[in-house]
């Protein structure tokens, strides 16, 4: 069955604090890892799509890494204004769906 | 930006009452999908659509949820009767190719939080 997991389900930091959340997955066929930001009561924002094995991208202070099992997101010296949920999504090869993790819940404290 | 626009923002309405809900895509994209996410819990596809075509629609309560994309654009989703239980943010998202287009990538519209009494 088709599954992702996300931990931790919620994470505290203080400003300057640099840290991973962590996306575990198990699809038949990867076709694409999706990582979203969603602020509380609006949709989620895309950031990044990976496609293969060691494939990385960063956008500011995020940084997106990608391998057979898991993906993690790399949050450098983050500030308050990076406090959100952060969602895991996988494209699934044999059925082509989308799953997505429960988020990490990420706190920065100023 | 190009964006996904949703209407209403909010909704609240009582239970057994009628409530339809309206999505725009980004221009050009073929393939729209409407979630539905329950607070602390990632979104879990209502139905999704190819042009004017449903391609999905397995998780969708068909017993009172009903989803439309007439000229294969705008969309609408409609509950009738609304259950205490279906309060949620309904979500919609659209992506340029679907058919299962690798890495093909789902933007999101600001979502319609629905809160039925």
């Amino acid at each position: 069955e088709d599954q992702v997991t996300q931990s931790p389900e919620a994470l505290r930091l203080q400003e300057g604090e640099s840290s991973s959340l962590n996306c575990s997955y198990t699809v038949s066929g990867l076709r694409g890892l999706f990582w979203y930001r969603q602020d509380p009561g609006k949709g989620p924002e895309f950031l990044f799509t990976l496609y293969s094995a060691g494939e990385e991208k960063e956008k500011e202070r995020l940084k997106a890494t990608l391998t057979k099992k898991e993906s993690f997101l790399h949050i450098t010296a983050p500030k308050p204004e990076d406090s959100a949920t952060y969602l895991c999504a996988v494209q699934a090869g044999g059925t082509y769906k989308y799953i997505f993790g429960t988020g990490t819940r990420l706190k920065v404290l100023a | 930006e190009a964006e996904v626009a949703q209407s209403p923002r909010y909704k609240i309405t009582e239970k057994s009452q009628a409530v339809a809900f309206w999505c725009d895509p980004i221009s050009g994209h073929a393939t729209l999908y409407w979630y539905r996410q329950i607070l602390g819990q990632g979104p879990e596809l209502l139905v999704q659509f190819q042009d004017e075509s449903v391609v999905d629609d397995s998780q969708l309560p068909k017993d009172r949820f009903s989803a439309e994309r007439l000229k294969g654009v705008d969309s609408t989703l409609k509950i009738q009767p609304a259950e205490l239980g279906d309060s949620a943010m309904y979500l919609c998202a659209s992506s340029l190719r679907g058919g299962g287009a690798q890495g093909d990538t789902q933007y999101f519209g600001p979502g319609t939080r629905l809160t039925v009494l």
